[in-house]
């Protein structure tokens, strides 16, 4: 069955701090992959998408289908990065909805 | 266009009744879907509509669960016979047909039944 997996429920590190937040998904044809974020107060909206390779408010995420992996970088956080972020999957180009990860808490603190 | 609404924002109900939730999606839209959030959990899909036509229901929408489109536009998800599991927010989304997977999400509808 398709899943997605997000190991860390919370993350917490110091403003100008890398930041790597883990997904791993399970699926045998070829996914495509997405980061959503949620800020405090906010709707859910889409950060990056991994067929765009682009970097959005500094993060960057790569898929590795060799460890089935597409994590979240930042090189620098900033406090405005906090934030819940949920990884997504998509399995079926003909539009069947997006399966979501559990969410990890990111939390950048002065 | 101030993105997708939801409405009730809150509802909270007994167990045993019937609630409904209603959705209005960014108007050019085709594209509509409702996921289910508890605590410490990402959304869970529940079902997808384009344009009128519902072409997926995970196994999550129980009996008790009806979703509708009848225009294409808004939409509605009853529950039925609310029980205590229930108890969660109820987001909808809308997207563009031509999948780029971006769903804009609504505030979320928050149901608690007691």
């Amino acid at each position: 069955a398709q899943r997605v997996t997000q190991p860390e429920k919370l993350l917490s590190v110091f403003k100008g701090a890398p930041v790597e937040l883990k997904c791993n998904y399970s699926y045998s044809g070829s996914p495509e992959l997405f980061w959503y974020v949620q800020y405090s107060r906010q709707r859910l909206q889409l950060l990056l998408r991994h067929i765009s390779r682009e970097s959005i408010k500094g993060f960057t995420a790569d898929l590795n289908k060799g460890e089935t992996s597409f994590h979240l970088k930042k090189p620098f956080a900033q406090e405005e990065d906090s934030a819940m972020y949920y990884c997504a999957l998509s399995f079926n180009q003909a539009g069947t909805a997006l399966i979501f990860g559990k969410g990890t808490t990111l939390s950048v603190s002065s | 266009d101030t993105g997708v609404s939801q409405d009730p924002r809150h509802k909270i109900t007994k167990r045993g009744q019937n609630v409904t939730f209603r959705c209005d999606p960014i108007s050019e839209h085709n594209r509509l879907y409702w996921y289910r959030q508890t605590l410490g959990q990402g959304p869970e899909f529940l079902t997808y509509f384009q344009n009128e036509a519902q072409l997926e229901k995970s196994r999550l929408l129980s009996d008790r669960f009806s979703a509708e489109r009848p225009k294409g536009s808004f939409s509605t998800l009853e529950i039925q016979r609310t029980e205590q599991g229930d108890s969660a927010m109820y987001l909808c989304a809308s997207s563009l047909q031509g999948y780029t997977g971006e769903l804009f999400f609504g505030e979320g509808s928050r149901l608690t039944v007691l």
